[in-house]
C-alpha cells in the first residue's frame, strides 16, 4: 500500500526559507524509474508542479522557481525534502508530494500540508 | 512553457447521464517515442487530486471504466459515462511531456 504524507512549519514569514518533508511508504526510491515530485495549490486556484527527483537522484525544477529550490532525498528513511528559499505571500498555498512511477506520472498523493506566508 | 487550457465548469449533466471534459495543449504531446504524455486528474472536495488516466486513455488502477480519454490531435476529451454523485470535482488535465509540467486550470463538473 502506497502512502505518501507531508509536513511543514505550517506558518512563516517572508524571507525565510520553507522547509518540506514527505514521508512515504510502500515503495523505494532505491528502485529504478521511481521518483517522487511537489505540486503547490494556492487556496481555491490551479496546480503548480514544483521539482521531483528520481531514484538516481537526478533533480528537475520548475525554472520559474529554480533559484530557489532544492530537493533531495533520504532514500534509507523513505523521505524526501524541499526547501524553498526566501519566501513571500505568493508562496502560501497546500504542499503536495505524489509519486512519480513510468507510465503512471504521479499516481499517488500525499494529503498535503498547507503553508501559510506572513509577517 | 505548454499551456493547457480548460473551461472553468463543465455544462450541467443529471446523474446517469454522460459529461464530457475539454483540454487543449498548446503545443502537440505526441514524443518521439510514440507516447503521448497527457494525464487526467480528479481533485474532489477537501481532498488531494487524484491520478484518473495516464498518456491519454489509460485508466489508472481502481479507476471504473465509466471513464474514458481520448484525442484528437492537441485537443483531449475526458468522457465519463453514466455520471454518479461521487464524479463530483474539479478535472485538471496535466502535460508530462516537458519541463515545467504543467496543468490545466481545472474544469468543474457540475450536476443539475
Amino acid at each position: 500500500q502506497v502512502t505518501l504524507k507531508e509536513s511543514g512549519p505550517g506558518i512563516l514569514q517572508p524571507s525565510q526559507t520553507l522547509s518540506l518533508t514527505c514521508s512515504f511508504s510502500g515503495f523505494s526510491l532505491s528502485t529504478s524509474g521511481m521518483g517522487v515530485g511537489w505540486i503547490r495549490q494556492p487556496s481555491g486556484k490551479g496546480l503548480e508542479w514544483l521539482a521531483h527527483i528520481w531514484w538516481d537522484d537526478d533533480k528537475r525544477y520548475n525554472p520559474a522557481l529554480k533559484s530557489r529550490l532544492t530537493i533531495s532525498k533520504d532514500t534509507s528513511s523513505n523521505q524526501v525534502f524541499l526547501k524553498i528559499a526566501s519566501v513571500d505571500t505568493a508562496d502560501t498555498a497546500t504542499y503536495y508530494c505524489a509519486r512519480m512511477m513510468d507510465p503512471y506520472a504521479m499516481d499517488y498523493w500525499g494529503q498535503g500540508t498547507s503553508v501559510t506566508v506572513s509577517s | 512553457d505548454i499551456v493547457m487550457t480548460q473551461a472553468a465548469f463543465s455544462n450541467p449533466v443529471t446523474l446517469g447521464t454522460s459529461a464530457s471534459i475539454s483540454c487543449r495543449s498548446s503545443k502537440n504531446l505526441l514524443h518521439s517515442n510514440g507516447i503521448t504524455y497527457l494525464y487526467w486528474y480528479l481533485q474532489r472536495p477537501g481532498q488531494s487530486p487524484q491520478l484518473l488516466i495516464y498518456r491519454v486513455s489509460n485508466l489508472a488502477s481502481g479507476v471504473p471504466n465509466r471513464f474514458s480519454g481520448s484525442e484528437s490531435g492537441t485537443d483531449f476529451t475526458l468522457r465519463i459515462s453514466r455520471v454518479e454523485a461521487e464524479d463530483v470535482g474539479v478535472y485538471y488535465c496535466a502535460q508530462l511531456l516537458e519541463l515545467p509540467f504543467t496543468f490545466g486550470s481545472g474544469t468543474k463538473l457540475e450536476i443539475k
